[in-house]
């Protein structure tokens, strides 16, 4: 079975310190892992993906992700908070060895950036 | 590209009353993902579809709910009868099928209330 977990419901950083959102995973075999976000009254927005290869994986916006295998994590993180990062981000999971395209998300984490 | 459309954006109804919901994908694309957002249950996965085909609807909550889609570019979720526990926030989501894993496209959902 597959899972997402995002441990925090909400995370809060001051504008311009660095951000890290928490998500960790559960497939059985390799994971492609998701990153979207979520503005009020809109839908989600991909932010970036890993698949293989670089662990670091840069996406839009500014933000990144580092995949750790032996920890079954991807964080995202941000060096320098904006409060236009405030929003809900969902990290969502898909174990590569699967045939179908459904993806699972985790709960979400509201991320606060204050002024 | 217009991204994904759905409508229509609100819906307010009384319980009992049928509702459907009508969604657009991404021209070319052709995997389609119906999801349910709400407070407490967070982003859940109703129903895919992959070319036209209901691949997983292990999510449809009840025999009430119903998903169809005819042709490439349409696709409905219907309601029937309605209750107030189905209030939520409804997207639908497009990908592609292929060599991915490739990232789903939100549509900006429809907010349905029952009364």
């Amino acid at each position: 079975a597959q899972s997402v977990a995002q441990p925090e419901d909400q995370v809060n950083v001051a504008e311009g310190n660095p951000l890290t959102v928490k998500c960790t995973y559960s497939v059985s075999g390799n994971p492609y892992l998701f990153w979207y976000v979520q503005y009020p009254n809109r839908g989600l927005q991909f932010l970036l993906k890993y698949i293989t290869g670089d662990n670091l994986v840069k996406g839009s916006y500014g933000f990144e992700a580092e995949f750790n295998k032996s920890q079954t994590s991807f964080h995202l993180k941000k060096p320098s908070a904006l409060v236009s990062d405030s929003a809900l981000y969902f990290c969502a999971v898909r174990a590569a060895m699967n045939r179908d395209d459904k993806i699972i998300f985790g709960k979400g984490t509201r991320l606060h950036i204050l002024p | 590209d217009a991204g994904v459309i759905q409508s229509p954006r609100h819906e307010v109804t009384e319980m009992g009353q049928e509702v459907t919901l009508r969604c657009k994908p991404i021209s070319g694309h052709n995997s389609l993902f119906w999801y349910r957002q709400t407070m407490m249950r967070g982003l859940e996965l109703l129903i895919y579809f992959n070319n036209n085909v209901p691949i997983d609807d292990s999510g449809m909550p009840e025999d009430r709910f119903s998903a169809k889609m005819p042709n490439a570019s349409f696709s409905t979720l219907k309601i029937q009868p309605s209750e107030p526990r189905d209030s939520a926030v409804y997207f639908c989501a497009s990908s592609v099928v292929g060599q991915g894993p490739y990232e789903q496209y939100f549509g900006p959902g429809t907010r349905l209330t029952v009364t």
